[in-house]
Protein backbone atom coordinates (compact mmCIF):
# COMPACT_ATOMS: atom_id res chain seq x y z
CA UNK A 1 0.00 0.00 0.00
CA UNK A 2 1.30 3.32 -1.19
CA UNK A 3 -0.07 5.13 2.16
CA UNK A 4 -1.58 8.72 2.43
CA UNK A 5 -0.06 10.65 -0.82
CA UNK A 6 -0.26 14.58 -0.54
CA UNK A 7 1.02 16.72 -2.82
CA UNK A 8 2.73 19.03 -3.40
CA UNK A 9 5.46 18.37 -0.98
CA UNK A 10 6.72 22.48 -0.84
CA UNK A 11 4.90 25.21 -1.77
CA UNK A 12 5.79 29.10 -2.05
CA UNK A 13 3.56 31.27 -2.88
CA UNK A 14 2.51 35.04 -2.97
CA UNK A 15 0.38 36.45 -0.56
CA UNK A 16 -3.13 36.89 -2.33
CA UNK A 17 -2.76 33.94 -4.36
CA UNK A 18 -5.03 30.67 -4.08
CA UNK A 19 -3.33 27.79 -3.20
CA UNK A 20 -4.37 23.58 -3.78
CA UNK A 21 -3.18 21.13 -1.62
CA UNK A 22 -4.42 17.74 -2.33
CA UNK A 23 -4.49 14.14 -0.56
CA UNK A 24 -4.72 10.82 -2.08
CA UNK A 25 -6.54 8.23 0.91
CA UNK A 26 -5.24 5.15 1.61
CA UNK A 27 -7.35 2.65 -0.16
CA UNK A 28 -10.93 1.28 2.07
CA UNK A 29 -10.11 3.86 4.53
CA UNK A 30 -13.43 6.28 4.82
CA UNK A 31 -12.38 9.23 7.26
CA UNK A 32 -10.49 12.16 6.45
CA UNK A 33 -8.97 14.81 8.38
CA UNK A 34 -6.58 17.64 7.67
CA UNK A 35 -3.94 19.10 10.32
CA UNK A 36 -2.25 22.22 10.44
CA UNK A 37 1.45 22.22 12.58
CA UNK A 38 3.03 25.65 13.01
CA UNK A 39 5.35 25.97 16.06
CA UNK A 40 3.26 28.38 17.89
CA UNK A 41 0.08 26.46 17.82
CA UNK A 42 0.89 22.55 17.65
CA UNK A 43 -1.05 20.34 15.32
CA UNK A 44 -4.54 21.21 15.11
CA UNK A 45 -7.32 19.72 13.40
CA UNK A 46 -9.02 21.70 10.42
CA UNK A 47 -11.60 19.71 9.59
CA UNK A 48 -12.56 15.88 9.84
CA UNK A 49 -14.86 13.99 7.17
CA UNK A 50 -16.48 10.60 7.30
CA UNK A 51 -17.72 8.77 4.31
CA UNK A 52 -17.11 12.12 2.16
CA UNK A 53 -19.45 14.29 4.72
CA UNK A 54 -18.07 17.47 6.75
CA UNK A 55 -18.48 15.82 10.22
CA UNK A 56 -16.63 18.71 11.76
CA UNK A 57 -15.08 21.70 10.60
CA UNK A 58 -14.85 24.04 13.60
CA UNK A 59 -10.83 23.88 13.58
CA UNK A 60 -11.61 25.92 10.08
CA UNK A 61 -9.37 28.74 10.67
CA UNK A 62 -11.84 31.34 8.51
CA UNK A 63 -13.82 31.50 5.04
CA UNK A 64 -10.68 31.99 3.61
CA UNK A 65 -10.32 28.19 3.88
CA UNK A 66 -12.34 25.53 2.27
CA UNK A 67 -11.77 21.86 1.89
CA UNK A 68 -13.44 19.22 -0.26
CA UNK A 69 -13.81 15.52 -0.95
CA UNK A 70 -14.96 15.02 -4.62
CA UNK A 71 -15.07 11.23 -4.11
CA UNK A 72 -13.94 8.88 -1.52
CA UNK A 73 -10.22 8.64 -2.34
CA UNK A 74 -9.58 12.15 -2.84
CA UNK A 75 -9.59 15.43 -1.04
CA UNK A 76 -8.34 18.99 -1.70
CA UNK A 77 -7.91 22.03 0.86
CA UNK A 78 -7.78 25.66 -0.62
CA UNK A 79 -6.89 28.79 0.92
CA UNK A 80 -8.33 31.43 -1.19
CA UNK A 81 -6.61 34.48 -0.73
CA UNK A 82 -3.53 32.94 0.83
CA UNK A 83 -1.85 35.22 4.02
CA UNK A 84 1.99 35.18 5.11
CA UNK A 85 0.36 34.09 8.59
CA UNK A 86 -0.56 30.68 6.24
CA UNK A 87 2.41 29.28 6.69
CA UNK A 88 2.66 25.86 7.70
CA UNK A 89 2.98 22.58 7.41
CA UNK A 90 -0.29 20.55 6.32
CA UNK A 91 -1.17 17.00 7.14
CA UNK A 92 -3.89 15.00 6.16
CA UNK A 93 -4.45 11.57 7.63
CA UNK A 94 -6.80 8.62 6.57
CA UNK A 95 -8.79 6.10 9.01
CA UNK A 96 -10.41 2.67 8.20
CA UNK A 97 -13.96 2.28 8.89
CA UNK A 98 -14.04 1.06 12.53
CA UNK A 99 -14.15 4.08 14.69
CA UNK A 100 -11.52 4.37 17.37
CA UNK A 101 -8.59 3.43 15.13
CA UNK A 102 -5.43 5.06 14.66
CA UNK A 103 -4.97 7.37 11.58
CA UNK A 104 -2.20 7.23 9.32
CA UNK A 105 -0.60 10.05 8.00
CA UNK A 106 0.55 11.96 4.76
CA UNK A 107 4.29 13.53 4.72
CA UNK A 108 2.83 16.91 4.71
CA UNK A 109 3.19 19.67 2.15
CA UNK A 110 5.22 22.60 3.76
CA UNK A 111 3.63 26.00 2.73
CA UNK A 112 5.16 29.36 2.57
CA UNK A 113 3.21 32.63 1.91
CA UNK A 114 5.54 35.57 1.12
CA UNK B 1 -14.32 19.08 25.87
CA UNK B 2 -12.26 17.04 24.29
CA UNK B 3 -8.42 17.68 24.93
CA UNK B 4 -4.93 16.19 25.61
CA UNK B 5 -2.02 17.87 27.63
CA UNK B 6 1.50 16.80 27.57
CA UNK B 7 4.82 17.31 29.23
CA UNK B 8 6.78 20.34 28.01
CA UNK B 9 9.89 19.68 26.28
CA UNK B 10 12.70 20.13 25.34
CA UNK B 11 13.34 17.27 27.15
CA UNK B 12 17.26 16.20 27.27
CA UNK B 13 19.02 12.84 28.47
CA UNK B 14 21.38 10.34 27.78
CA UNK B 15 21.52 7.22 25.96
CA UNK B 16 20.37 4.49 28.05
CA UNK B 17 18.37 6.72 30.63
CA UNK B 18 15.34 6.12 31.69
CA UNK B 19 12.34 7.98 29.90
CA UNK B 20 9.02 8.83 30.69
CA UNK B 21 6.87 11.74 29.04
CA UNK B 22 3.53 11.99 30.94
CA UNK B 23 -0.03 12.76 29.25
CA UNK B 24 -3.24 13.13 30.57
CA UNK B 25 -6.76 13.82 28.59
CA UNK B 26 -10.10 15.05 29.40
CA UNK B 27 -12.66 13.24 27.17
CA UNK B 28 -16.63 12.29 27.14
CA UNK B 29 -17.26 8.60 26.91
CA UNK B 30 -14.35 6.32 26.48
CA UNK B 31 -11.30 7.31 23.80
CA UNK B 32 -9.48 5.40 22.42
CA UNK B 33 -5.55 6.41 23.75
CA UNK B 34 -2.42 6.82 21.40
CA UNK B 35 1.13 8.05 20.81
CA UNK B 36 2.66 9.25 17.69
CA UNK B 37 6.25 9.72 17.20
CA UNK B 38 7.49 12.55 14.55
CA UNK B 39 10.86 12.33 12.98
CA UNK B 40 12.09 15.54 11.09
CA UNK B 41 10.83 16.37 8.36
CA UNK B 42 8.29 13.64 7.98
CA UNK B 43 4.67 13.22 8.95
CA UNK B 44 3.24 11.29 12.39
CA UNK B 45 3.56 7.67 13.23
CA UNK B 46 1.47 5.93 14.94
CA UNK B 47 3.73 4.34 18.16
CA UNK B 48 1.26 2.14 19.92
CA UNK B 49 -2.05 2.40 21.33
CA UNK B 50 -4.72 1.40 23.90
CA UNK B 51 -8.55 1.39 23.33
CA UNK B 52 -9.91 0.23 26.85
CA UNK B 53 -8.65 1.07 30.24
CA UNK B 54 -6.21 -0.62 32.22
CA UNK B 55 -5.19 -1.71 28.20
CA UNK B 56 -1.07 -1.00 27.76
CA UNK B 57 0.19 -0.31 24.26
CA UNK B 58 3.92 -1.19 23.71
CA UNK B 59 6.15 -1.28 20.71
CA UNK B 60 10.15 -0.99 20.05
CA UNK B 61 10.23 -0.81 23.81
CA UNK B 62 8.37 1.76 24.76
CA UNK B 63 4.80 1.29 27.07
CA UNK B 64 2.27 3.10 27.81
CA UNK B 65 -0.66 2.16 30.08
CA UNK B 66 -4.40 3.51 29.73
CA UNK B 67 -5.42 4.77 33.07
CA UNK B 68 -9.06 5.46 33.67
CA UNK B 69 -8.88 6.82 36.95
CA UNK B 70 -6.39 8.84 36.55
CA UNK B 71 -7.08 10.48 32.98
CA UNK B 72 -3.26 9.62 31.89
CA UNK B 73 -1.85 7.83 29.32
CA UNK B 74 2.04 7.91 30.28
CA UNK B 75 4.65 7.05 27.92
CA UNK B 76 7.62 4.49 29.14
CA UNK B 77 10.69 2.99 28.06
CA UNK B 78 13.42 2.05 29.71
CA UNK B 79 16.81 2.58 28.24
CA UNK B 80 16.69 4.97 24.97
CA UNK B 81 18.36 5.15 22.00
CA UNK B 82 20.09 8.02 20.09
CA UNK B 83 17.30 6.99 17.40
CA UNK B 84 14.53 7.76 19.51
CA UNK B 85 15.28 11.47 19.57
CA UNK B 86 11.92 12.35 17.48
CA UNK B 87 8.63 14.65 18.85
CA UNK B 88 6.16 12.44 20.62
CA UNK B 89 2.82 13.26 20.46
CA UNK B 90 -0.12 11.75 22.53
CA UNK B 91 -3.36 11.77 21.21
CA UNK B 92 -7.01 10.65 21.92
CA UNK B 93 -9.74 9.76 19.24
CA UNK B 94 -12.91 11.45 20.69
CA UNK B 95 -16.89 10.89 19.73
CA UNK B 96 -17.90 13.87 17.85
CA UNK B 97 -21.04 15.20 19.31
CA UNK B 98 -24.68 14.28 17.46
CA UNK B 99 -22.65 10.93 15.65
CA UNK B 100 -22.80 8.33 17.09
CA UNK B 101 -20.36 6.80 15.07
CA UNK B 102 -17.83 9.64 14.14
CA UNK B 103 -15.05 10.37 15.84
CA UNK B 104 -12.17 12.79 15.53
CA UNK B 105 -8.52 12.63 16.78
CA UNK B 106 -7.14 15.34 18.66
CA UNK B 107 -3.08 15.58 19.93
CA UNK B 108 -1.33 17.14 22.27
CA UNK B 109 1.51 19.71 22.06
CA UNK B 110 4.32 17.27 21.18
CA UNK B 111 7.21 16.88 23.58
CA UNK B 112 10.77 17.36 21.69
CA UNK B 113 12.76 14.60 22.64
CA UNK B 114 16.61 14.75 22.14
CA UNK B 115 19.11 11.62 23.46
CA UNK B 116 22.77 12.35 24.09
CA UNK B 117 25.60 10.03 22.95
Amino acid sequence: DAGVIQSPRHEVTEMGQEVTLRCKLISGHNSLFWYRQTMMRGLELLIYFNNNVPIDDSGMPEDRFSAKMPNASFSTLKIQPSEPRDSAVYFCASRAKRTGTEAFFGQGTRLTVV
Amino acid sequence: GNSVTQMEGPVTLSEEAFLTINCTYTATGYPSLFWYVQYPGEGLQLLLKATKADDKGSNKGFEATYRKETTSFHLEKGSVQVSDSAVYFCALSAQVSGYSSASKIIFGSGTRLSIRP
